[in-house]
């Protein structure tokens, strides 16, 4: 069975004070890990795909990484906006779905 | 990034009644859709999955007799909470995906039963 863990569940930071997210994982025949923003009452937003070891992508003041067992969401000097809750959602060959962590939500103070 | 649009965003039904779910892919064929419950400070639970055109696949422990899902192009599909009570109130959100692509998601929906 795919499972997933993000750590830590909460997240307080200082704004301006970077700080890494983690995501560990076992999914048979990763396809993909992906990386969602979701603020409170809506829907997921999507921030990255990574498809291999070693590979990473960035998009403003975020940068995702992926190993064989776990991903990174790195947030460089994060702001107020960047407070929400980070999922993360490997997807094996198990029926093409994805599995969701908890997720951490990271709350920036001014 | 692609567009999915859910409707309503939020709904208040009284007990016994019936209320459907609307998730459409606005600006790409969606091969797969899928149907997620949230609760308050929880992740998304999968419910079902559904492919255009094909029967609904359930997640363990989810009544497919009250969740009813029609997913009838790939650009549709629709989740029917039929006789709902208090306990299905909850924060309902719809992704779709097309093949080897990442999901996006719509707004949610909102559901109260009063």
């Amino acid at each position: 069975e795919d499972q997933v863990t993000q750590s830590p569940e909460a997240l307080r930071l200082q704004e301006g004070e970077s700080s890494s997210l983690n995501c560990s994982y076992t999914v048979s025949g990763l396809r993909g890990l992906f990386w969602y923003r979701q603020d409170p009452g809506k829907g997921p937003e999507f921030l990255f795909t990574l498809y291999s070891a070693g590979e990473e992508k960035e998009k403003e003041r975020l940068k995702a990484t992926l190993t064989k067992k776990e991903s990174f969401l790195h947030i460089t000097a994060p702001k107020p906006e960047d407070s929400a809750t980070y999922l993360c959602a490997p997807r094996g060959t198990n029926a093409g779905k994805s599995t969701f962590g908890d997720g951490t939500t990271l709350t920036v103070k001014p | 990034g692609a567009v999915v649009s859910q409707h309503p965003s939020w709904v208040i039904c009284k007990s016994g009644t019936s209320v459907k779910i609307e998730c459409r892919s606005l600006d790409f064929q969606a091969t797969t859709m899928f149907w997620y419950r949230q609760f308050p400070k929880q992740s998304l639970m999968l419910m079902a999955t559904s492919n255009e055109g094909s029967k609904a696949t359930y997640e363990q422990g989810v009544e497919k007799d009250k969740f009813l899902i029609n997913h009838a192009s790939l650009t549709l599909s629709t989740l029917t909470v039929t006789s709902a009570h208090p306990e299905d109130s909850s924060f309902y959100i719809c992704s779709a995906r097309r093949q080897g692509y990442e999901a996006f998601f719509g707004q949610g929906t909102r559901l109260t039963v009063v």
